[in-house]
């Protein structure tokens, strides 16, 4: 089956980075994308970026644009999205999620918690 | 931006009883070429991350009941549960995938048990 296996939670100081992994399996890895979204405490979700898994071709939500990146390693048939410059904004559950080439977002990690606090 | 409005932001439902929730995008997302709107439905129970539920407006993913159904094209869509179960409380997103630059949730509706 389908599983998602994200990495477990973070607590970082305003200003580091923090890096958080998914790893997937139960599919071929380079048949789908993955996508971050995140879920700030009691809020509503917000998309962050897409990388295709087949060749490395990213997009990125425009108000995180320069502070995050989406990688994956096809060896490992892991993600990993890389958050710098935290803000005390930025503390919210990070889901990872199985996307379709038409960005169907069909099977989602745990989710990490990232806590940014000082 | 693709900004996506559901209504209401909550509503409260006897068991048995029927739920809509609406959604209504900025643009169409509607695309012509293939006649397909792009838009999905995901429910999230509290402490779960968010279930796929309906994609392409309409279709139903494998393995959700059939209480639940999408309608709707263009700029309004429309997330039916026909007959309320206590299992169904949680909150529903709609998303469009229609941007080829930025996919975008609505803010949600919390469906509760009256």
């Amino acid at each position: 089956q389908v599983q998602l296996v994200q990495s477990g939670a973070e607590v970082k100081k305003p200003g580091a980075s923090v890096k958080v992994s998914c790893k997937t399996s139960g599919y071929t890895f380079t048949t789908y994308g993955i996508s971050w979204v995140r879920q700030a405490p009691g809020q509503g979700l917000e998309w962050m970026g897409w990388i295709s898994a087949s060749n490395g071709n990213t997009k990125y939500a425009q108000k995180l644009q320069g502070r995050v990146s989406v990688t994956t390693d096809t060896s490992t048939t892991t993600a990993y999205m890389e958050l710098r410059s935290l803000r005390s904004d930025d503390t919210a559950v990070y889901y990872c999620a199985r996307t379709t080439i038409s960005g169907v977002l069909s099977h989602w990690g745990q989710g990490t918690l990232v806590t940014v606090s000082s | 931006d693709i900004v996506m409005t559901q209504s209401p932001d909550s509503l409260a439902v006897s068991l048995g009883e029927r739920a809509t929730i609406n959604c209504k995008s900025s643009q169409s997302v509607l695309n012509s070429s293939n006649n397909k709107n792009y838009l999905a439905w995901y429910q999230q129970k509290p402490g779960q991350p968010p279930k796929l539920l309906i994609f392409w407006a309409s279709t139903r993913e494998p393995g959700v009941p059939d209480r639940f159904s999408g309608s709707g094209s263009g700029t309004d869509f429309t997330l039916t549960i026909s007959s309320l179960q206590a299992e169904d409380v949680a909150v529903y997103y709609c998303q469009q995938y229609y941007s080829t630059s930025l996919w975008t949730f609505g803010q949600g509706t919390k469906v509760e048990i009256k």
